[in-house]
């Protein structure tokens, strides 16, 4: 079945560090894809998001490519910052249906 | 933006007793909502699909009778959870669908424990 495989974390970083986070999928079909952020205390924001193969997404500073070829969609920021602690969720959408399917969120934590 | 809000943020309640959830969209109407649960470290799985003036739609192996939802007007949807017993706790948050943009927007969902 369809499903989404996120690394694990937590990941700690300092400020103005590279950011990766890995995540792969498994879908028939076109799924949508998406990166949804959540801040202590709040609820899911979307990131950013890409709807068919090759396109790219971009929010804040925040990039992923949806490669279908591999099968994936990671998250790069190139410097981040205190502010951007927070868990992330990648989450696809196989049918259009917006009954999404996550990934297991990674925490990530920067330090100044 | 579309805003999702969910009351509570967090409950406690006892073993044994009912727990209404509410999720208002804001300043839309949303005549689709969907309700999910979360374990500790484990991934957001959707509960199921909640149509305004219908039955809701439950996703394989969710006890309807456990998990009441009734979404009784285009801003409104609320899951009760009924019975409740401590393997009840978890993190439950909704998301609503607004015409026009591809993806759902979320509550800042709600944490339930029962003691």
């Amino acid at each position: 079945g369809d499903s989404v495989t996120q690394m694990e974390g937590p990941v700690t970083l300092s400020e103005e560090a590279f950011l990766t986070i890995n995540c792969t999928y498994t879908a028939t079909g076109y799924p949508s894809l998406f990166w949804y952020v959540q801040y202590p205390g709040e609820g899911l924001q979307l990131l950013l998001k890409a709807t068919k193969a090759d396109d790219k997404g971009s929010n804040k500073g925040f990039e992923a490519t949806y490669r279908k070829e591999t099968t994936s969609f990671h998250l790069e920021k190139g410097s981040v910052q205190v502010s951007d602690s927070a868990v992330y969720f990648c989450a696809l959408d196989p049918r259009g249906t917006y009954k999404y399917i996550f990934g297991t969120g990674t925490r990530l934590k920067v330090l100044a | 933006g579309a805003v999702v809000s969910q009351h509570p943020s967090w409950v406690i309640c006892k073993s044994g007793t009912s727990v209404k959830i509410e999720c208002r969209s804001l300043d839309f109407q949303a005549t689709t909502m969907f309700w999910y649960r979360q374990f500790p470290k484990q991934s957001l799985m959707l509960m199921a699909t909640s149509n305004e003036g219908s039955k809701a739609t439950y996703e394989q192996g969710v006890e309807k009778d456990k998990f009441l939802i009734n979404h009784a007007s285009l801003t409104l949807s609320t899951l009760t959870v009924t019975s409740a017993h401590p393997e009840d706790s978890s993190f439950y948050i909704c998301s609503a669908i607004l015409g026009g943009f591809t993806e759902a927007f979320f509550g800042q969902g709600t944490r339930l424990t029962v003691v």
